[in-house]
């Protein structure tokens, strides 16, 4: 257990429409990363907050927006949901922004179907 | 943006023989090289990780080399056992644009089997 959890495990909506995905970082931990992981595309990096600001963007759709709140815990929103946004979305969090190595602590994940 | 290419894609090898796994990384400002191992339907767990300043890390029976020159990293799985089969993923960081984050790019993965 990485002490990062994730709700709800499983998740299975139509297209059209909008899901919220939770993530809870482990105690200390500052950083929130989101990951996407498909058969198509693998494993990709999707956003990363830290204390509550964004910082880095990576290959996240318009249509999925994400925030930190001031408990540390993060959210992810996927709208306007399409069958090809059916993957295991993954959070993980790290203890400290920018220390050389960044050790990032994966969540057990969540399982998005879009039927 | 940064490319990593990862092979092989499926690695079977017998209980007691040793495995490696290379990854090739396109974009020199990356500094991070983690490797995680995912079982399946679980969470990708970090098993070693590499700095740029560092040719060689070992812990017990894994080993990760880095050849900044050849933008080329690989792992070493020594006596491996059938608790190892799973999908191994690597990773190539670099800060990202607020200097801060520590973007990573993923290989596609290799599937270790181990035959007892």
């Amino acid at each position: 257990d990485s002490g990062v959890t994730q709700t709800p495990k499983h998740l299975i909506t139509a297209t059209g429409q909008r899901v919220t995905l939770r993530c809870s970082p482990r105690s200390g931990d500052l950083s929130v990363y989101w990951y996407q992981q498909s058969l198509d595309q693998g494993l990709q990096f999707l956003i990363h907050y830290y204390n509550g600001e964004e910082r880095a963007k990576g290959n996240i759709l318009e249509r999925f927006s994400a925030q930190q709140f001031p408990d540390l815990h993060s959210e992810l929103n996927l709208s306007s949901l399409e069958l090809g946004d059916s993957a295991l979305y993954f959070c993980a969090s790290s203890v400290i922004q920018g220390r050389g190595t960044d050790t990032q602590y994966f969540g057990p994940g969540t399982r998005l179907t879009v039927l | 943006g940064e490319n990593v290419e990862q092979h092989p894609s499926t690695l079977s090898v017998q209980e007691g023989d040793s495995a490696v796994i290379k990854c090739t990384y396109s974009d020199s400002a990356s500094n991070y090289f983690p490797w995680y191992k995912q079982e399946l339907g679980k969470r990708p767990q970090l098993i070693i990780d590499i700095r740029s300043n560092v040719g060689e890390k070992k812990d017990q029976r894994i080993a990760v080399t880095l050849n900044k020159t050849a933008k080329h990293f690989s792992l070493h799985i020594t006596e491996t056992q059938p608790e190892d089969s799973a999908v191994y993923f690597c990773a190539a960081s670099k800060r990202g644009p607020s200097g801060g984050s520590y973007i990573p790019t993923f290989g596609r993965g290799t599937s270790l089997i181990v035959h007892p």
